[in-house]
Formats: structure tokens, sequence, C-alpha cells
């Protein structure tokens, strides 16, 4: 699976849209970009995923670049609540479905 | 529907000790999978399996067993514990091949002293 370079850390204002980057240049054809992220250490939560085009949940939306090596994750309206760590996994569909998560990034949603 | 399920939610070992954590979804679902996280560092996967009564390693998967007798139960088996596996277990679900979303449990804090 191919792995990917998120900032260390990020700061929002709350109602302030979020973008939080992924670089993942040696992703391959069939690799998914998924991106959870994990509240206060409680368990990590899916957020979205997608393969080549732009994807759109009640969450966020995600945004891949045409050449697949990046992609942006965007909280239109963070809130407080947004606060967590954020995992960005590029991974292959397949008979595991295994993630080996990266150490993400530390987004901080100020008032 | 309660999801996955982890028991017990805390507990301290002496070294030496052994001890098993048990995992339960209500899902139905094919894959299972038991991570550990150390503080301020992500997740790193132990063991998982792709189906009732399989199992392979993860990354970390020297001195923990698995087993998968049942498909909604995924137990993690510590036969002497030290105090490099005090950390935080997360146990995940998921459907399988075509619907890979994980889902996580709450976790469960293991101190090894």
């Amino acid at each position: 699976d191919a792995k990917t370079t998120q900032p260390t850390s990020m700061d929002c204002a709350e109602g302030r849209a979020a973008n939080l980057p992924c670089n993942h240049s040696t992703i391959s054809g069939n690799e998914y970009v998924y991106w959870y992220r994990q509240i206060h250490s409680q368990g990590p939560q899916y957020i979205i995923h997608g393969l080549k085009n732009n994807e759109t949940n009640e969450m966020a939306s995600l945004i891949i670049t045409e050449d697949r090596k990046s992609s942006t994750l965007i909280l239109p309206h963070a809130t407080l609540r947004d606060t967590a760590v954020y995992y960005c996994i590029v991974r292959a569909t397949g008979n595991t479905g295994k993630l080996i998560f990266g150490q993400g990034t530390t987004l901080q949603v100020k008032p | 529907n309660a999801g996955v399920t982890q028991t017990p939610k805390f507990r301290v070992l002496k070294t030496g000790q052994s001890m098993t954590l048990l995992c339960a979804q209500d899902m139905n679902h094919e894959y299972m999978y038991w991570y550990r996280q150390d503080p301020g560092m992500g997740l790193r996967l132990i063991h998982y399996s792709v189906g009732e009564g399989t199992t392979a390693k993860g990354e970390v998967p020297d001195g923990y067993n698995v087993s998968r007798l049942k498909k909604q139960n995924f137990l993690l088996g510590l036969e002497s514990a030290a105090p490099s596996q005090t950390s935080v277990y997360f146990c995940a679900s998921s459907g399988g091949r075509g619907n890979e979303k994980l889902f996580f449990g709450s976790g469960t804090q293991l101190s090894v002293l």
C-alpha cells in the first residue's frame, strides 16, 4: 500500500472550512484514499473514501487531484467537536481490508 | 445494534501474567482486526482475520495470539505480559471485500507493571 504524508498539525477557526492535505505520490491505480479521524483517544471513525472522483457525504468532501498523487479532505464548517487526529490512508481493495495508519494530522478547531 | 464491543475497558496486569481481550461485533462482518496505539502514536495492526477460523499477522504480532472461533468474536491473548505491551487496544470489523469501511470499538486500556 502507498505511503502517505500529512502535516503534523493544523489550526482552523470555528465555522470556517478546514482543508486537510495528504500526499500519496506513489499511489497505484487500484488504490483508494480513505480518511478516518480519532477524537480524544476514542476508536477511529470513518469519514469518507474515494478512488479518483471527488466525493461528498454528510461529514466531508474529498478532493483528489487528477494525477491522484494528492488529496484534500474538506470539513466545510468546522466546529469544536471536529478537533481530532485525521488519518489519510491509501490502500487497495482486496481480500484483507486491513488499514495501515500513519501519524495523521492533529486538527485544532479554535473558537 | 451495539456495533463493536470490547471487554474489558481497563485492565492492570503484572509482568508475566496472561489475559484475553474480547471483541464482539453484531454486524455480521467477515473481517476483524486488532490494533494497538501507544501514546502520541498512530494505530499499529497486530493481527487480523478475514473469516471465521482464519487469522493472519499484522505489523506487530509478536507476543500476541488470536482466535476467531465464531464469526462475531475475535479474541486477543497475551500469554506472558510485558511492560512494552502497555497500550490502548482497539478492535475493528468490516464487511469484507467491497464493503471495507472499518468500524472500531471504544478501546481497552491495558497497563503492565
